[in-house]
């Protein structure tokens, strides 16, 4: 089992669409989790952590549920700018381990 | 600007190249990385350097050999690559290893080995 996966997508949505993304993580011992954003041909880039208790940044919305271990991320009225690859994060240890979901492709369509 | 550059941004080399990957960053930061990022596949950690000192190899073929001169330095040596090693090599950084921190990562160089 790899030990954060995510569905690779891709997702086409009209622009102004709910779209939300799931990502499953295998260690209970996880401490952190983020989602990154990735372009097409660019590095990642840190969208927003992700908390215990749920946590908004305009239109994104990031959950986490431990009991579960699944992360969620909701982009709410969908713009073209959204288009790319999100990339689910879980922070393993003590050494910083980042570990890479394989990403989830969103193509907002006009 | 971004905090990590990466140099060169694109690379191609025979199997038989000795070449090198720079990575600098400005951030100030103790920890960096190297990341290979494959076709269809997660970003997968190489190795982890925490104020200088490598603190975890996943493994890697010995065909890759990294080297942290000091905290805003970091190369990554390569020697008689394969053509599977075709990737995108990226650097990153943050404060501290193994703590709450972004990480932040350099453009990347996009490898082709012939």
């Amino acid at each position: 089992r790899k030990e954060v996966e995510q569905d690779p997508g891709p997702f086409n949505v009209p622009e102004g669409a709910t779209v939300a993304f799931n990502c499953t993580y295998s260690n209970s011992a996880s401490q952190s989790f983020f989602w990154y954003r990735q372009d097409c041909r660019k590095e990642p880039k840190l969208l927003m952590s992700v908390y215990s208790s749920g946590n908004e940044d305009g239109r994104f919305t990031a959950q986490l549920n431990r009991a579960s271990q699944y992360i969620s991320l909701l982009i709410r009225d969908s713009k073209l700018s959204d288009s790319a690859t999100y990339l689910c994060v879980v922070l393993s240890g003590n050494t910083g381990k980042l570990i890479f979901g394989q990403g989830t492709t969103l193509q907002v369509k006009p | 600007e971004t905090g990590v550059t990466q140099t060169p941004r694109h690379l191609v080399m025979g199997m038989t190249n000795k070449k090198s990957l720079k990575c600098e960053q400005h951030l100030g930061h103790n920890a960096m990385y190297w990341y290979k990022q494959s076709a269809k596949k997660p970003l997968e950690l190489m190795f982890v350097y925490s104020l200088e000192e490598r603190v975890e190899n996943n493994s890697v073929p010995s065909r890759f050999s990294p080297e942290c001169p000091n905290s805003s330095h970091l190369f990554l040596h390569l020697h008689t690559l394969q053509p599977e090693d075709s990737a995108l090599y990226l650097c990153a950084s943050s404060q501290e290893p193994g703590h709450n921190t972004e990480a932040f990562f350099g453009q990347g160089t996009r490898l082709t080995v012939v």
